[in-house]
């Protein structure tokens, strides 16, 4: 099975603009979930998407969305970046249960000059 | 207090040792899951747990839920086992992450 990808994997915005993130999951996955992470606070979670619905949410502000298609593949947006928000966006797949193994991409580097 | 502590924070070790790497959490969860991510960003999943111990390889997990305290053992610790090891409790993918071990392993 082909693994989790994630496209770009690179890019470079500036300040106040807005960016979208893909998430293509392995096949038959209905889950997907999203992870920034940071050298000062490590890996934090954005959102998690299950059959298409939102199911649980981190503690970011409303600039972080997603949203998931029904093929489960699932996007993230930033919108009015800040220079905080140059990251690593990691997403994950899993089979959705109540407890499933993480299976992750590669990332996106994004940097906000 | 961190709702998940990792120690140590860096560990150096001589091929060949045994590694202990410890995890402790204050939430409540459906399971812990031991992470490897090697330079270069790329997180590959060791272990999920729920209870008891699960074994790959070289590689052992425990978990003591009445305790919420988990460990991750490396025998025969090897140069390759060189990464950052990261813990991460919670529940489906609302996940709450220690923050990190940083192993390397001298030949």
């Amino acid at each position: 099975k082909a693994g989790v990808t994630q496209t770009p994997r690179y890019l470079i915005k500036t300040r106040g603009q807005q960016v979208t993130l893909s998430c293509s999951p392995i096949s038959g996955h209905r889950s997907v979930s999203w992870y920034q992470q940071t050298p000062g606070q490590g890996l934090q979670f954005l959102f998690e998407y299950f059959s298409e619905t939102q199911r649980n949410k981190g503690n970011f502000p409303g600039r972080f969305s997603g949203r998931q298609f029904s093929n489960s593949r699932s996007e993230m947006n930033v919108s009015t970046l800040e220079l905080g928000d140059s990251a690593l966006y990691l997403c994950a797949s899993g089979s959705g249960g109540p407890a499933y193994e993480q299976y992750f991409g590669p990332g996106t580097r994004l940097t906000v000059t | 207090k961190n709702e998940v502590e990792q120690s140590p924070q860096n560990l150096t070790a001589q091929e060949g040792e045994f590694i202990t790497i410890n995890c402790s959490y204050s939430v409540g969860i459906s399971a812990l899951h031991w992470l490897q991510q090697h330079p270069g960003g790329g997180i590959v999943s060791l272990f999920m747990l729920s209870s008891g111990k699960k074994k790959h390889g070289r590689l052992i997990a425990t978990i003591n839920i009445q305790e919420k305290h988990s460990s991750l053992h490396i025998t025969a610790s090897h140069p390759r086992d060189s990464a950052v090891y990261i813990c991460a409790a919670g529940s489906q993918g609302n996940l709450i992450f220690g923050k990190g071990t940083k192993l390397s392993v001298k030949p």
